[in-house]
């Protein structure tokens, strides 16, 4: 699997957007990026996946640059709710594992 | 219902003690996963298993053993429980399809090893 880069914390005011970024220059073609989340000692959460194109679903969207060296997370209104560390995972279904990393700490603000 | 539960929520045992923590899954995936997270870090890998006949380590092993006693249960022991086990366990499922693989996570135990 591909090593992912993500800033350590970043903090963001309620309602606006919060982006989070991941660096993954070692991805293969066949690797999907993953973006997970984990609420203050809770179980990790799924939030969204992509290949090429960028996605969106009810949590999120996926910006995926062309090269795919890089990707963005986009929670378009934070909210307090989304404090948690969000972390970023280049895999593909046949991989052996999957690696959680650090992961970015997300501090939203009133 | 939860679709990946994990008993026990919390447990306090003592140094040289076994102790087992399982996981069960409704899901119906082949998959499961044990992690351990410490307190500020992300999650490392302990073991693994792609279906009932398959067990493979993952990161960090030793110390660990593990028993998939049937597709919906995972089992991970501590054969002689250390401090340095203190740490918050997860389990998780996964299916892959497509060349796409998501986990599903339970909602972890708090072990102390005292």
């Amino acid at each position: 699997d591909a090593k992912t880069t993500q800033p350590p914390s970043m903090d963001c005011a309620e309602g606006r957007a919060a982006n989070l970024p991941c660096n993954h220059s070692t991805i293969s073609g066949n690797e999907y990026v993953y973006w997970y989340r984990q609420i203050h000692s809770q179980g990790p959460q799924y939030i969204i996946h992509g290949l090429k194109n960028n996605e969106t679903n009810e949590m999120a969207s996926l910006i995926i640059t062309e090269d795919r060296k890089s990707s963005t997370l986009i929670l378009p209104h934070a909210t307090l709710r989304d404090t948690a560390v969000y972390y970023c995972i280049a895999l593909y279904s046949s991989a052996s594992k999957i690696i959680f990393g650090s992961g970015t700490r997300l501090s939203i603000r009133p | 219902d939860a679709d990946v539960t994990q008993t026990p929520r919390n447990r306090i045992t003592k140094t040289g003690k076994r102790i087992m923590l399982e996981c069960s899954q409704t899901k119906g995936h082949d998959r499961m996963y044990w992690y351990r997270q410490d307190p500020g870090l992300g999650l490392q890998l302990i073991y693994y298993s792609f279906d009932v006949k398959d067990i493979n380590k993952g990161e960090i092993s030793d110390g660990y053993s593990v028993s998939r006693q049937a597709q919906a249960k995972f089992s991970l022991s501590l054969e002689s429980a250390i401090p340095n086990q203190t740490a918050l366990y997860f389990c998780a499922t996964s299916v892959g399809t497509g060349g796409q693989e998501t986990q599903y996570f339970g909602p972890g135990t708090r072990l102390l090893v005292l």
